[in-house]
C-alpha cells in the first residue's frame, strides 16, 4: 500500500516554462514533506521542504505547495532549465519516524 | 564540508556470500538512515538510527539483514547469505537530529549478486 504516490512517471516541459510535479499521500499523520532531485549514479539531493503548519515554501526557482485537506503537494520550478532534467521524488514523514518516498517523476526540460 | 560517504561504490558478490556496506555520515548528524532503491522505484526504507540505537528497523526485509552503528557515527549494513533479489542500490542518509531536518544522501553502493 503506497502511502506516497507520484502518478506521473514522466513529464516534459520547454525550457523557460513552468514545471509542476505532483504528489499525493494517504497518511494524515504526515507532518513534514520534502522534494529531492536525483541524477543517474548519484544519491538524491535535497531541494526544498515544507512542514504541515504551512501551505507554501519558496526557495529561488522552487516553490512547494501543500494542500492538507486534499493530501496533495506540488513542486513548481520556474523558469525550468535543462539542468533541471532529473528524477524528482517527494517524501513525507510523521515526526520521529522514517521518511516514506514516492516512486518518482522523470522531468525532461527541452531546450 | 564533507557529505555522506558510502563505500564501496560498487560491490559484486556471488549468491550465498556475506557483504558489508559502510556509511560515514555528515559530522555531527545524530540520525542515520539506510534505504535501498531498485530501478524505477523510489528509495525503500530499511532502518533508522538515532545515535547508537536502532530507532526503527521495521524495513529490514528478513533476518539476513542487520545494521550497526556502535559509536553513533559510522554505520555498517550487513547482508548474510546474499540472494539475487538483494541486488539494488543501497543508500545511506543522515540528518542533523531526526526531527524536521532533511536527509542528506550519499551516492549509494550498487550491490550486484550473481
Amino acid at each position: 500500500d503506497q502511502q506516497v504516490k507520484q502518478n506521473s512517471p514522466s513529464l516534459s516541459v520547454q525550457e523557460g516554462r513552468i514545471s509542476i510535479l505532483n504528489c499525493d499521500y494517504t497518511n494524515s499523520m504526515f507532518d513534514y514533506f520534502l522534494w529531492y532531485k536525483k541524477y543517474p549514479a548519484e544519491g538524491p539531493t535535497f531541494l526544498i521542504s515544507i512542514s504541515s503548519i504551512k501551505d507554501k515554501n519558496e526557495d529561488g526557482r522552487f516553490t512547494v505547495f501543500l494542500n492538507k485537506s486534499a493530501k496533495h503537494l506540488s513542486l513548481h520550478i520556474v523558469p525550468s532549465q535543462p539542468g533541471d532534467s532529473a528524477v524528482y521524488f517527494c517524501a513525507a514523514r510523521t515526526y520521529g519516524q522514517n521518511f516514506v518516498f514516492g516512486p518518482g517523476t522523470r522531468l525532461s526540460v527541452l531546450p | 564540508g564533507a557529505g555522506v560517504s558510502q563505500t564501496p561504490s560498487n560491490k559484486v558478490t556471488e549468491k550465498g556470500k556475506y557483504v558489508e556496506l559502510r556509511c560515514d555520515p555528515i559530522s555531527g548528524h545524530t540520525a542515520l538512515y539506510w534505504y535501498r532503491q531498485s530501478l524505477g522505484q523510489g528509495p525503500e526504507f530499511l532502518i533508522y538510527f538515532q545515535g547508537t540505537g536502532a530507532a526503527d528497523d521495521s524495513g529490514l526485509p528478513n533476518d539476513r539483514f542487520f545494521a550497526v552503528r556502535p559509536e553513533g557515527s559510522v554505520s555498517t549494513l550487513k547482508i548474510q547469505r546474499t540472494e539475487r533479489g538483494d541486488s539494488a542500490v543501497y543508500l545511506c542518509a543522515s540528518s542533523l537530529d531526526g526531527g524536521n531536518s532533511p536527509l542528506h544522501f550519499g551516492n549509494g553502493t550498487r550491490l550486484t549478486v550473481t
